[in-house]
This record gives structure tokens, sequence and C-alpha cells, in this order.
């Protein structure tokens, strides 16, 4: 596609809920970076995959959350049990190559509502 | 551990004057470094980038930043500002040995004000 595109947009979910958020990184891109925004912060790394190999998963905040990249496209988050300290935007990236000075192009993100 | 520094929460600016956003930042060896902006409603754009060479690097929508390595400082211009740029911007720091996150500002959102 011509950018990256995340879905759904918003979730709504209720605490104790499992979620899934999805990814479709720009074609052929080899880096994917997942990121968790907080309302009126930066956003803070989750977990980097090269590939299909998840290579940082420094970032995930507990064993709740788990990331997969299993074909080296398409990649999910998924968040189990969820909590309210768990809404947020969750954005997700993509870069041509892994070289590090390459940039970042991002999705429009996932606003995750927990009730 | 790397860390970016926005000290400015907001930053107003009128129409048609110059613009900067303040960035300072800290990596245990050289940086790569990167301005993204980002609309409502909308993901973070990329907007310029520093990797080596000339300390002034241009970018979109008439967009600079100057590296300053004695300083640690990578702040955006921009010589007219327009109400169209009104908008949340992030600074945002790469470690160049080879590991892969990225660290970004807390964010400063700019007002031109027509």
């Amino acid at each position: 596609g011509a950018g990256v595109s995340q879905s759904p947009r918003y979730k709504v979910a209720k605490r104790g809920q499992d979620v899934a958020l999805r990814c479709d990184p720009i074609s052929g891109h080899v880096s994917l970076f997942w990121y968790q925004q907080a309302l009126g912060q930066g956003p803070e790394f989750l977990t980097y995959f090269q590939n299909e190999a998840q290579l940082d998963k420094s970032g995930l905040p507990s064993d709740r959350f788990f990331a997969e990249r299993p074909e080296g496209s398409v990649s999910t988050l998924k968040i189990q049990r969820t909590q309210q300290e768990d809404s947020a935007v969750y954005l997700c990236a993509s870069s041509r190559t892994p070289d590090p000075n390459t940039e970042a192009f991002f999705g429009q993100g996932t606003r995750l509502t927990v009730v | 551990a790397q860390s970016v520094a926005q000290p400015e929460d907001q930053v107003n600016v009128a129409e048609g004057n110059p613009l900067t956003v303040k960035c300072t930042y800290s990596v245990s060896g050289n940086p790569y470094l990167f301005w993204y902006v980002q609309y409502p409603n909308r993901g973070l754009q990329f907007l310029l980038k520093y990797i080596t060479g000339d300390n002034l690097v241009k970018g979109s929508y008439g967009f600079e930043a100057e590296f300053n390595k004695s300083q640690t400082s990578f702040h955006l211009k921009k010589p007219s500002a327009l109400v169209s740029d009104s908008a949340l911007y992030f600074c945002a720091v790469r470690d160049r040995g080879g590991y892969q996150k990225v660290t970004f500002g807390t964010g400063t959102k700019l007002q031109v004000i027509p």
C-alpha cells in the first residue's frame, strides 16, 4: 500500500478483555516498530522486528503484551487482560532498511480505550 | 541510555515570523537525529534527519535544523512561519551503534498566530 495502515482506528475494550491490533507496513519494508503514545506524551518504544524476527521487545510493559510478525509483513500487537493503564494510542511504523539512519513511516495509530 | 528533551510544551509565533523549536539529546555515542510532525488525527510524518556532514539539515515544507555537537542540540527552524505549520513536533534520537530503538521527546505544540 501507499502507507502504513493500522486497524482498527479505535477500540474500546472492557477491562479484562483481550485485544489485537493490526499493522500493515509499507510493502517491502524490513523494519517494523510498535510504539505506545499516552495522551500528551511522545511515543514510547515497545518492540522492533527485522523481517519476522523480533529483535527487541524491551519496551513491552508486561507479559500481557505480545507482538508477532510471522511472515515478515503484517504485524499484530496483542494485549491480554487489558487494564485501564493500557489506554493509549498504539503506533506502528516501518522503515525500508534496518540501517539506524533510515527514517520510519508511521501509521495513524489505534486509539485503545479500556473501560 | 539515550534521551531527548524538548523544554517547551508550546511555542507561539506570529505568521511570517521565524520559528525555533528546541531539542537537546543525550546518547552514549554519536547520534542520528530526526524531527517528526503530528497533525490532529494523523500519524507522525517525517520532516528531516541528521546523519553526518553539514550541520544544517534542510527538510520538508521549508523546515531546517541545526546540529550542534558541543551543545548536544538539534533545534528545528523555519524562516517564515505559516498558520498551516501549527501542529505537534517531536524530536527523536537514535544511537549510531546499531541499536534500533528510537527515543522521542515529549513534543512541542507549535501555534502560529495569523
